[in-house]
């Protein structure tokens, strides 16, 4: 059974671009759930979606979005890229509406 | 919102020793798991474990949930354990983890 697929695996991108990542859960996962990681703020809850809605979301800015398809994939947006953005973002997927969480191998940002 | 604490920040072992690591959370939880990531970022499943006790090898953890900690033993350590644990609680309706602040191991040869 494939695992969690996020892409892309690396970006670059300028200030002030917007970036979508991808995120393809585990086959007959429901729940995606996305995570920021950086040095100095560890690991972060962003949002999470089930059956294409939003359940949870975490404090970020409004530049932070996501959406769930009905094949239960997942995209998240940044608008607005700033350099604060760069960080390692993560997405997990679950069976259950509060199950055990398999990640991705992440999507690393980079903002200059 | 729910806090986790991981302890100790940082360990350094000899390859054979074992060890340790403590996650002390704040509130009751349904669901606790713990991880290993790798030095490529990958967070790997090493315990679904809300409560009770469970081995994988030489890996093992209890969860005490009445007194809101976990723990993770790691025996016989060997050197490709290196690498940041971390412990993630879940305490809502949904798939939304709070994580510790992972604890850094590093095992010599």
């Amino acid at each position: 059974k494939a695992g969690v697929t996020q892409t892309p695996r690396y970006l670059i991108k300028t200030r002030g671009q917007q970036v979508t990542l991808s995120c393809s859960p585990i086959s007959g996962h429901r729940s995606v759930s996305w995570y920021q990681q950086t040095p100095g703020q560890g690991l972060q809850f962003l949002f999470e979606y089930f059956s294409e809605t939003q359940r949870n979301k975490g404090n970020f800015p409004g530049r932070f979005s996501g959406r769930q398809f009905s094949n239960s994939r997942s995209e998240m947006n940044v608008s607005t890229l700033e350099l604060g953005d760069s960080a390692l973002y993560l997405c997990a997927s679950s069976p259950y509406r509060d199950g055990e969480a398999f990640f991705g191998q992440g999507t690393r940002l980079t903002v200059v | 919102g729910i806090q986790v604490e991981q302890s100790p920040p940082d360990l350094i072992l000899q390859e054979g020793a074992n060890s340790t690591l403590r996650c002390n959370f704040s509130d009751s939880v349904n669901n606790l798991q713990w991880f290993h990531q790798n030095p490529w970022g990958q967070l790997i499943n090493l315990f679904y474990i809300p409560s009770g006790t469970k081995q994988n090898g030489r890996l093992s953890a209890t969860t005490v949930a009445t007194e809101r900690y976990s723990l993770l033993y790691i025996s016989s350590s060997q050197t490709t354990d290196s690498g940041v644990y971390f412990c993630a609680v879940n305490n809502n309706a949904g798939n939304m983890l709070t994580f510790g602040g992972g604890t850094r191991l590093m095992v010599k040869p």
